[in-house]
């Protein structure tokens, strides 16, 4: 059984348009993220979810938004793609504890959105 | 400044022998989570160990070690009796201080194990 899944894992669009990731876990986990990884496989954190509470926003164009319907989901929405959103987004989970190998982060499969 | 630095961008091993990930960090928190994942050329992020700061013992998961030599603020994977499979991008990351969510990474690094 997949624990953190995603998609699609492949997103071919135009500039300008308007698209959405999903993300789901299975692992009774508290905490989302969505991660970018560009294309020199750099991972930054972009936003995270506890109980679908906003807890971090990074510096990230308003023109993402993340939709948290409940603690097993959270979505990505990206409005007017641009060229520079190419890249390999990831969606993971944890348990938000205080100590402890307890808030590993768990990733999903990623999904490559190519922006034309 | 770079939270988690890692400096070799590739390394390469022979089947079956040990093989040593550097990764440095700078934090001043004093409590802190150190981990590594494994991305292979299939894309997915595979969580393999974990390291607290204040755990006295080094981390082990199998043929995965972290050498974890806190004053020398280094945290190094080792990986015994490389294997094929153990071909894949490797990255270090930091989570900085109690309860905290967010998580660094550092540039990352391709090993590839000859056979």
């Amino acid at each position: 059984d997949t624990a953190v899944s995603q998609t699609p894992k492949y997103l071919v669009t135009q500039m300008g348009n308007d698209k959405s990731i999903k993300c789901e876990q299975n692992l009774g986990h508290d905490t989302m993220y969505w991660y970018k990884q560009d294309s020199k496989k750099f991972l930054k954190i972009m936003f995270s979810y506890n109980n679908k509470e906003l807890i971090i926003n990074e510096t990230v164009p308003n023109r993402f938004s993340p939709k948290s319907p409940d603690k097993a989901h959270l979505n990505l929405h990206i409005n007017s793609l641009e060229l520079g959103d190419s890249a390999v987004y990831f969606c993971a989970s944890s348990l938000r504890v205080r100590q402890g190998a307890g808030d590993t982060q768990y990733f999903g499969p990623g999904t490559r959105l190519t922006v034309l | 400044a770079q939270k988690i630095t890692q400096t070799q961008p590739g390394m390469f091993v022979q089947e079956k022998e040990a093989v040593t990930l550097d990764c440095t960090y700078d934090t001043s928190d004093q409590s802190y989570g150190l981990f590594w994942y494994k991305q292979p050329s299939s894309g997915e992020m595979i969580f393999l160990i974990y390291q607290g700061s204040y755990d006295e013992q080094n981390a082990t998961e199998g043929r995965y070690s972290l050498n974890f030599q806190k004053a020398r603020k280094s945290a190094n994977l080792v990986i015994s009796a490389s294997q094929l499979g153990d071909s894949a991008m490797y990255f270090c990351a930091m989570r900085e201080g109690r309860g905290s969510e967010k998580l660094v990474f550092g540039k990352g690094m391709k090993l590839t194990v000859n056979p």
